[in-house]
């Protein structure tokens, strides 16, 4: 069991709006990045997030935005949703140099 | 610019025979390669990396760095290998990974 969870599961937001979503890392983990995943293809970096610090960025727009906390746990926030946004959002926990764990992904439809 | 790719979308064997999953990457420094498994309903996990050279559920990659490959091998197939498997590369940055596009095994009985 890797630890990582994600909410919501499943949303759907209408577009022009703003959704957050949610990760608890697991349990000692300070490093949490994030991923989207549109349909059939692979996972794309969004951003990375280090002891509260943004750490990196993927090539996202800024309405693309997050947040770690105290605890690890982050957000990913999503301002002026656009349907392209469709996608299952990955969140994904490790310390430096270890394995990385990923969630079960929260599916996000932009009608 | 780092890319991962896989040149196969979809590859089919039977039970027992050998399969190789094929992943070309280009970056321009020393990249840590991996292979993420998801079988069906579960969530993305770590297969291997190749800095471990380890063999996990029979399966191995080696990196080829003239080549630029870490393709991935498996002598006799199972059926429970039917899984998406991607390869993905980690550059300077740890944990901010480039992945494939994927390749869905399908091991037939």
């Amino acid at each position: 069991e890797t630890g990582v969870t994600q909410s919501p599961t499943h949303l759907i937001k209408t577009r022009g709006q703003q959704v957050t979503l949610r990760c608890s890392s697991q349990s000692g983990h300070n490093t949490v990045s994030w991923y989207q995943q549109a349909l059939g293809q692979g996972p794309q970096f969004i951003f990375q997030y280090y002891r509260e610090e943004e750490n990196g960025r993927g090539n996202f727009p800024p309405r693309f935005s997050g947040l770690q906390f105290p605890n690890y746990s982050s957000e990913l926030n999503v301002n002026a949703l656009e349907l392209d946004d469709s996608a299952l959002y990955l969140c994904a926990s490790s310390t430096v140099g270890n394995t990385i764990y990923f969630g079960e992904g929260s599916w996000l439809t932009v009608v | 610019a780092q890319r991962v790719t896989q040149p196969e979308k979809l590859l089919s064997v039977f039970k027992g025979a050998p399969v190789e999953l094929k992943c070309n990457y280009s970056y321009s420094g020393s990249p840590e390669l991996f292979w993420y498994v998801q079988y069906s309903r579960q969530r993305l996990q770590l297969l291997l990396r190749h800095i471990s050279r380890e063999s996990i559920k029979g399966f191995t990659a080696d990196l080829n760095k003239g080549e630029t490959s870490f393709h991935l091998k498996k002598p006799f197939a199972q059926e429970e290998d039917s899984a998406m498997y991607y390869c993905a590369l980690s550059g300077t940055s740890y944990g901010k990974l480039t992945f494939g596009q994927g390749t869905i095994l399908t091991v037939h009985p």
